[in-house]
């Protein structure tokens, strides 16, 4: 079955440092969407790609966080510096040309 | 600002009875409603949709109904099965541009044996 993989699924760190998310979108599919899960916002939009280029990226901290699709099988959301606010589970999702999105099992994010 | 609202934050039912979960938007430009069900450790999966020209989508026990008046959906399973116990995102978009997706805050549904 095809899937969207994101990596790491677990990541604990420290606060200040660098933090790197990766995810291989289902090959085909040409929409490619970041969310944050939180309590209070459920799942809350940061990011959002059309054919690689970026369409919306209003829900994310610009001075902070940065989303990029170097390649049709790779998206990147980068976080620099990280704060234990950013303590979240962050998911990948891919469409194609629909609103039914395919969501990776998240990157479960610590901060301390 | 929240356009997707699941004021219900929990859910308990008896296997087999009906539970109906509700989700309140405030867009009127959404024209396209989906629901997606959560399992811990899991990302979210497609479970049903609905397009504004429709007021009601049915598949197997699950079944979503749209009152654009008021701005209202709800999902419906019945019967209720142990195996439904996870959380519901309800979830919209429009074709007004590209296919943004806003999501609810989720309602955690116990189907209780």
């Amino acid at each position: 079955d095809a899937r969207v993989t994101q990596t790491p699924r677990h990541k604990v760190t420290e606060m200040g440092q660098e933090v790197t998310m990766r995810c291989q979108p289902i090959l085909g599919h040409n929409t490619v969407f970041w969310y944050r899960q939180t309590m209070m916002q459920g799942l809350e939009l940061l990011a959002y790609f059309r054919n690689r280029a970026p369409l919306d990226d209003s829900g994310m901290p610009k001075d902070r966080f940065s989303a990029e699709m170097p390649d049709a099988t790779l998206a990147t959301l980068k976080i620099q510096p990280s704060e234990p606010r950013d303590s979240a589970v962050y998911f990948c999702a891919s469409g194609r040309d629909t609103e039914k999105l395919f969501f990776g099992s998240g990157t479960q994010l610590s901060v301390l | 600002d929240q356009q997707v609202k699941q004021n219900s934050p929990s859910l308990s039912v008896q296997e087999g009875r009906i539970s109906i979960l509700n989700c309140d938007y405030t867009n009127s430009m959404f024209d396209y409603f989906l629901w997606y069900k959560k399992y811990p450790a899991e990302g979210p999966t497609f479970l049903i949709s609905i397009s504004s020209i429709k007021d009601k989508n049915e598949d197997g026990r699950f079944t979503v109904f749209l009152n654009k008046s008021a701005k209202h959906l709800s999902l419906h399973i019945v019967p209720s099965q142990p195996g439904d116990s996870a959380v519901y995102f309800c979830a919209a978009s429009f074709s007004g541009g590209y296919q943004k997706v806003t999501f609810g805050t989720g309602t955690k549904l116990q189907v209780i044996p």
